[in-house]
């Protein structure tokens, strides 16, 4: 069973410039999250989607952040106009249906630099 | 606000038990507890998970004190490839927070 993958493994932008990270969920999983490590701090939420709708979007910093999900499967979270506070791993997690806390399955993240 | 914090970094020998704990004052009643383990350049890696006293699967145990203040990994006769950074993570109305993470450091 293919795990969860991202891309691009790696990105350097420009301050200012756009950049769209993918993240393919394992196969059946409806929960997808976001969440991103900031060099030196710890990994923070920011967003949940059951399928192809919002759960939570708390977590996400502010509006120049934009995820979606069309159609329940892969997800892209943008970032327009890219800042050098947004420099850090980004990963994404999947897991089954939320009854309990159950298992969330990550991948091996985005790390993108803003220069 | 549910906050985590763990050591920074440890350091043991291969053979040994090696035990982390994670602090979370203020964790809810309905907090779960989970621990990930992550190597460079992979995501996080799903270790053990519970809510209350002792939980043991093939890989670690994870004790949770009768107040849940904090949790414990328990790591047997840990091996060089246990090297590596293991976070703690509650989880609550589906609001999750992680530990900075500590960094073992298993030597031969």
């Amino acid at each position: 069973e293919a795990g969860v993958t991202q891309f691009p493994s790696h990105s350097v932008i420009e301050k200012g410039q756009t950049v769209t990270l993918r993240c393919d969920p394992i196969s059946g999983h409806d929960n997808l999250y976001w969440y991103r490590r900031v060099m030196g701090k710890e990994i923070k939420f920011l967003l949940h989607f059951v399928k192809e709708s919002k759960q939570d979007e708390s977590g996400m910093p502010n509006n120049r952040f934009l995820a979606e999900r069309t159609g329940g499967t892969y997800s892209t979270l943008k970032v327009q106009p890219a800042e050098l506070e947004d420099s850090g791993v980004y990963f994404c997690a999947s897991s089954q249906v939320l009854l309990t806390p159950s298992e969330q399955y990550f991948g091996p993240g985005t790390r993108l630099t803003v220069t | 606000l549910a906050k985590t914090t763990q050591p920074i970094s440890m350091d043991s020998y291969e053979g040994q038990e090696v035990n982390i704990t994670c602090s979370h004052n203020n964790i809810a009643t309905n907090d779960y507890i989970t621990w990930y383990q992550q190597f460079p350049s992979q995501g996080p890696r799903f270790i053990i998970q519970g809510y209350k006293t002792k939980v043991t699967n093939e890989v670690a145990s994870l004790f949770i004190p009768a107040d849940r203040k904090s949790s414990t990994l328990s790591l047997p006769r840990v091996s060089l490839s246990d090297t590596a950074v293991y976070y703690c993570r509650t989880y609550n109305f589906n609001k999750f927070y992680f530990g900075s993470g500590t960094k073992l450091n298993v030597k031969p």
